[in-house]
């Protein structure tokens, strides 16, 4: 079967960094989103990955190695708006979204 | 403002009532998704269509049905609700390569 493993609750502190890991078992492989979701409010669009290596884009980064069947969400310079669920996705060789249950993220000053 | 609008926000529905969620978008995309939020579970997939005049069935179709007339709107639609349809749905689009998704804000429907 197809599965998304991440965990389910990380804390964090303020200014500090944190890694969300994200390890997936699909049939086939045509990419791995990162969402956010705030509690109460839909998610939203942060990184997309089809090929191995690191994305960067301001405070957050994504990083993809397919072989390992593995991602992770890096946020730096942490921020009390940063406290929400992350979700992972993959998307299939059917490309239909493959949506991890997703971690929620808590930040303390 | 270009999005997606979901209708109603909120709707407390009687088992056994039959139950529409309304989902408009503006931004001409092709694809467009509803998906059910449960606690401790991902976002699974209820039904799609990948343009006007098509659908199809995701992980969980049973007990709901869909329509797609025109590009803008993609009701969701419950024939005969019961309890196990509690949950928060949204509605999704997507038009570019990469797939990325945009999102409606949410119904929170509750079956008694």
């Amino acid at each position: 079967g197809q599965n998304i493993d991440q965990p389910t609750e990380m804390t964090a502190t303020e200014g500090a960094i944190v890694q969300i890991n994200c390890t997936y078992q699909t049939s086939g492989f045509n990419g791995l989103f990162w969402y956010q979701q705030h509690a109460g409010e839909a998610p939203t669009f942060l990184s997309y990955n089809v090929l191995d290596g690191l994305e960067e884009k301001g405070r957050f980064s994504s990083f993809l190695s397919r072989s390992k069947g593995y991602s992770y969400l890096l946020l730096k310079e942490l921020q009390m708006k940063d406290s929400a669920s992350y979700l992972c996705a993959v998307r299939d060789s059917n490309y239909q979204l493959i949506w991890g249950a997703g971690t929620k993220l808590i930040i303390k000053p | 403002i270009a999005g997606i609008t979901q209708a109603p926000t909120s709707q407390i529905l009687a088992a056994g009532r039959r139950m529409t969620l309304r989902c408009t978008q503006d931004m001409r995309h092709n694809a467009m998704y509803w998906y059910r939020q449960d606690l401790g579970l991902g976002l699974r997939l209820i039904h799609y269509s990948n343009t006007a005049g098509t659908t199809g069935k995701g992980e969980v179709p049973d007990g709901y049905s869909v329509s797609r007339a025109n590009t803008d709107d993609f009701p969701l639609t419950l024939a005969s609700a019961v309890p196990s349809q509690t949950s928060v749905y949204f509605c999704a689009s997507s038009g570019d390569y990469t797939g990325e998704l945009f999102f409606g804000e949410g119904s929170r429907l509750t079956v008694l």
